[in-house]
């Protein structure tokens, strides 16, 4: 079983301070994405990245595949209460149809 | 409609009960899919369906019967479930991009 290991497992940080999170393989995925899952509810996707190398924004999110595709970060800058939630992210290895689920980042930020 | 919908929201069952969770999308996407997520855990493939073919098993016992009756629609029939059943039960479907997540059934099996 390929296996997505997401660091840290737990967060807990003030109002406006930056942080990573990291997801990493030891396989290479054609595709990966980042999701957030509030309780009660399904994840909800961030982005979307593809090509080795890639860097994609979504306002103070910043998001990078790393150049050989086995891994991926997650920073949040100026962090605010409602980006609490759990993070995911997923991979999914070329044609499968089949995602697999990192172990999740949970954060909250504290007001 | 970028929505994908699942029901019911809750569900409480006993050992001996036949039930079905309901999962519903107009996108158009060719994919869908049964994911069981446990407490303060990632969710966890159980089944994956492409063109309307079940094509990814991944060894769920049969007391969880899947169905997938046309292109927008995905049910998961439950019979004979256990305490340890209980969970988080989430529908998605894919296009190239990522997956779209229904809201889930909170199932709790008595």
């Amino acid at each position: 079983t390929q296996l997505l290991e997401q660091s840290p497992q737990f967060l807990s940080i003030q109002e406006g301070e930056n942080l990573t999170v990291y997801c990493n393989s030891s396989s290479v995925f054609s595709s990966l994405q980042w999701y957030r899952q509030e309780p009660g509810e399904g994840p909800v996707l961030l982005v979307t990245v593809v090509t080795g190398g890639e860097v994609k924004k979504l306002k103070r999110l910043t998001f990078q595949f790393g150049d050989a595709r086995k891994d991926s970060s997650l920073h949040i800058t100026a962090a605010q209460p409602g980006d609490t939630g759990l993070y995911l992210c997923a991979g999914e290895h070329s044609g499968t149809y089949k995602y697999i689920f990192g172990t999740g980042t949970r954060l909250k930020v504290l007001a | 409609d970028t929505e994908v919908t699942q029901t019911p929201k809750h569900l409480v069952m006993g050992m001996t009960n036949k039930k079905s969770l309901k999962c519903e999308q107009h996108m158009g996407h060719r994919a869908m899919y049964w994911y069981k997520q446990k407490a303060k855990k990632p969710p966890e493939l159980m089944f994956v369906y492409s063109y309307e073919k079940l094509s990814i098993n991944e060894s769920v016992p049969s007391r969880f019967s899947p169905e997938c009756p046309n292109s927008s629609l995905l049910n998961l029939h439950l019979h004979a479930l256990q305490p340890e059943d209980s969970a988080l039960y989430l529908c998605a479907s894919s296009s190239n991009y990522g997956y779209t997540f229904g809201s889930g059934t909170r199932l709790t099996v008595v």
